[in-house]
């Protein structure tokens, strides 16, 4: 069974343009979350989808982040335009029940924004 | 205001012996406590959980161990191996899908 996934595994942009991450969940998985780790601080909850509907975006630090998961299936989050405090490890997690505590990581997204 | 500490930003163990990581809290309402390992350049690996209503639980060479007085918990690796090197995450859920993480403590196993 695939993980899940996630493109690209690096992306280096300049401040005020825009990048767009993909996220790829484990097949079945209805919830979708995604995450974010800057350089050597906890890692942050940004958003859970459950299908292609958003349960909880509390986590999402301004609008200039945008998360969609059209169709229920992957999902992207577009950053635009990107200031440099956006760099950091952006990670995707799925499970396959709502309130299972066990999410599945995707490897990141690194994203510097110079 | 972090609600989930880890103090120790790294731990040095040689093999065979244990590890104990440590995990601080400061939210009441948490229920479900879990531990995550990361190796370089992957996502986290979901390690072992313990619930509020326990005060430990087991799985092999892991332990992990709640204070609730304390908001104080433990992950206790014995015997450490070298694969166990990486870095471990304490989470922490107040009964929603939404994971508090705390900043990881570096495990190095030596032999």
């Amino acid at each position: 069974e695939a993980g899940v996934t996630q493109f690209p595994s690096h992306s280096v942009i300049e401040k005020g343009q825009t990048v767009t991450l993909r996220c790829d969940p484990i097949s079945g998985h209805d919830n979708l979350y995604w995450y974010r780790r800057v350089m050597g601080k906890e890692i942050k909850f940004l958003l859970h989808f459950v299908k292609e509907s958003k349960q909880d975006e509390s986590g999402m630090p301004n609008n200039r982040f945008l998360a969609e998961r059209t169709g229920g299936t992957y999902s992207t989050l577009k950053v635009q335009p990107a200031e440099l405090e956006d760099s950091g490890v952006y990670f995707c997690a799925s499970s396959q029940v709502q309130g299972s505590y066990e999410q599945y990581f995707g490897p990141g997204t690194r994203l510097t924004v110079t | 205001d972090q609600q989930v500490k880890q103090n120790s930003p790294s731990l040095s163990v040689q093999e065979g012996r244990i590890s104990i990581l440590n995990c601080d809290y400061t939210n009441s309402m948490f229920d479900y406590f879990l531990w995550y390992k990361k190796y370089p350049a992957e996502g986290p690996t979901f390690l072992i959980s313990i619930s509020s209503i326990k005060d430990k639980n087991e799985d092999g060479r892991f332990t992990v161990f709640l204070n609730k007085s304390a908001k104080h918990l433990s992950l206790h690796i014995v015997p450490s191996q070298p694969g166990d090197s990486a870095v471990y995450f304490c989470a922490a859920s107040a009964n929603t899908d939404k994971l508090i993480f705390g900043t990881g403590t570096r495990l190095q196993v030596f032999p």
